[in-house]
C-alpha cells in the first residue's frame, strides 16, 4: 500500500538533546513538508523540500535541521536549539504539477521533553 | 498575510442533526482551499480540494462549498463516526510552493 510512514509514535527527549524523526514515502511524491501542531493551534510549516538536496525554512525553522538524500526520505532533527520542542509533528508530501497539488499526512509522532 | 479563520470552534450535534462548518479566509489569489478531518492522535486526512469561487464537492455526508470570502463544510444527518477536529487550509498565489495556512479547526461532537 502507498502512503506515508512517521516513526517512532512517541519520542521523549531530554534537555539538551538532540532526536530525529523519522519520515518516509511510497507515492513516488516530489515534495515533503514537515509541520508542527499545538493544542489550539494550527498546523505550522517547520520545513519542505521539492527536490533532492534542496530543501526551504517555512514559518518556524529555528532549532530545526532537515536532510533530503533521497526522494523518498526527509528526517527532521530537533536541536537543543529548539527551546520548546514538546508537540505534535506532522510529515507531508504531494505531488508538483502546473496546479497546486493536495497534500498527504502521515501518523505523526509525538515529542515529549522529560 | 494571509489568515484562516474557522468558526465554530466546538460543535456537538445529535446524531442525524445537520449542520455546517465555516472557513473564512484572508488571502492574496488564491490557489486552493483543501478540507482535512483529523482524529485524536492521528494525522490529517485529506477531504476535498477546492479551487474556485461557486464550486462544490462531496463525499457521503459531508458536502463543501466555496465563495470568494468563505468555504461550509455542510453535513448532512451526521453519525458518531462523523466526530472529529475538521480542518481548513488555503495556499495563495503570494505564499511559496510550501505554504498552507490552517485554521484552529472546529471540533465536531456527534451524539446517538
Amino acid at each position: 500500500d502507498g502512503g506515508i510512514t512517521q516513526s517512532p509514535k512517541y519520542l521523549f527527549r531530554k534537555e539538551g538533546q538532540n532526536v530525529t524523526l523519522s519520515c518516509e514515502q511510497n507515492l513516488n511524491h516530489d515534495a515533503m513538508y514537515w509541520y508542527r501542531q499545538d493544542p489550539g493551534q494550527g498546523l505550522r510549516l517547520i520545513y519542505y523540500s521539492q527536490i533532492v538536496n534542496d530543501f526551504q525554512k517555512g514559518d518556524i525553522a529555528e532549532g530545526y535541521s532537515v536532510s533530503r538524500e533521497k526522494k523518498e526520505s526527509f528526517p527532521l532533527t530537533v536541536t537543543s536549539a529548539q527551546k520548546n520542542p514538546t508537540a505534535f509533528y506532522l510529515c507531508a508530501s504531494s505531488i508538483i504539477g502546473t496546479s497546486y497539488n493536495e497534500q498527504f499526512f502521515g501518523p505523526g509522532t509525538r515529542l515529549t521533553v522529560l | 498575510e494571509d489568515q484562516v479563520t474557522q468558526s465554530p470552534e466546538a460543535l456537538r450535534l445529535q446524531e442525524g442533526e445537520s449542520s455546517s462548518l465555516n472557513c473564512s479566509y484572508t488571502v492574496s489569489g488564491l490557489r486552493g482551499l483543501f478540507w482535512y478531518r483529523q482524529d485524536p492522535g492521528k494525522g490529517p486526512e485529506f477531504l476535498f480540494t477546492l479551487y474556485s469561487a461557486g464550486e462544490e464537492k462531496e463525499k457521503e455526508r459531508l458536502k463543501a462549498t466555496l465563495t470568494k470570502k468563505e468555504s461550509f463544510l455542510h453535513i448532512t444527518a451526521p453519525k458518531p463516526e462523523d466526530s472529529a477536529t475538521y480542518l481548513c487550509a488555503v495556499h495563495g498565489y503570494g505564499g511559496s510552493q510550501g505554504n498552507l495556512i490552517f485554521g484552529k479547526g472546529t471540533k465536531l461532537s456527534v451524539k446517538p
